[in-house]
């Protein structure tokens, strides 16, 4: 199975910041890289496909980048309703595996 | 406007079974690979499974944790994805969400677009 780590396990933050949230994959992916944001009680909704590609409707300070095992997610200027918890998910291969989350707290 | 509904949820004693079902609406329901992810109370998500579309061979694969005791189906007449569990667990106490991949379909990648609101799975004596 493949490992998806992230890092940092959460951070506290203060609007108008970038944030950057790290992912890394146990073996390469190419650019079969996920992620998704995820408020408390609410179903997570899909920002970022295939690495870079950001979702219809998706504010455009959200972006990802990288290939192979390495990846990230940036918010370029935080807001307050980016305060959630983040998720990375692999689909290169099956199982379809997920980060632990990086929680994102208000500072 | 893509809504996925998942219903079935409850409380459950370890050993019994239960069946969710996830209704769409939207979209043209048998194109689409439909995936269960779960849960549980304070942890992350967990892949539970996923089928393919018919065109695809309506096939299925599970997570380790949940082969042999769950089972996931499809009624593309209805719209329904189902999700079967038998000899459940404390450890499966879970909300359990369904969702669409359009993976091999509309593109050649794969990810989950739009997600049910999840039903609350609870297994306990």
């Amino acid at each position: 199975d493949i490992q998806m780590t992230q890092s940092p396990s959460s951070l506290s933050a203060s609007v108008g910041d970038r944030v950057t949230i790290t992912c890394r994959a146990s073996q390469s992916i190419s650019r079969y890289l996920n992620w998704y944001q995820q408020k408390p009680g609410k179903a997570p909704n899909l920002l970022i496909y295939a690495a870079s590609s950001l979702q219809s409707g998706v504010p455009s300070r959200f972006s990802g980048s990288g290939s192979g095992t390495d990846f990230t997610l940036t918010i370029s200027s935080l807001q307050p309703e980016d305060f959630a918890t983040y998720y990375c998910q692999q689909s290169y291969s099956t199982p379809r595996t997920f980060g632990q989350g990086t929680k994102v707290e208000i500072k | 406007e893509v809504q996925l509904v998942e219903s079935g949820g409850g409380l459950v004693q370890p050993g019994r079974s239960l069946r969710l079902s996830c209704t769409a609406s939207g979209f043209t329901f048998g194109d689409y690979t439909m995936t269960w992810v779960r849960q549980a109370p304070g942890k992350g998500l967990e892949w539970v499974g996923f089928i393919r579309s018919k065109a695809y061979g309506g096939t299925t694969e599970y997570a380790a944790s949940v082969k042999g005791t769950f089972t996931i189906s499809r009624d593309d007449s209805k719209t329904i994805a189902y999700l079967q569990m038998n000899s459940l667990k404390t450890e499966d106490t879970a909300v359990y969400y369904c969702t669409r991949d359009p993976g091999g379909y509309s593109t050649s990648w794969y990810y989950f677009d739009y997600w049910g609101q999840g039903t609350l799975v609870t297994v306990s004596s």
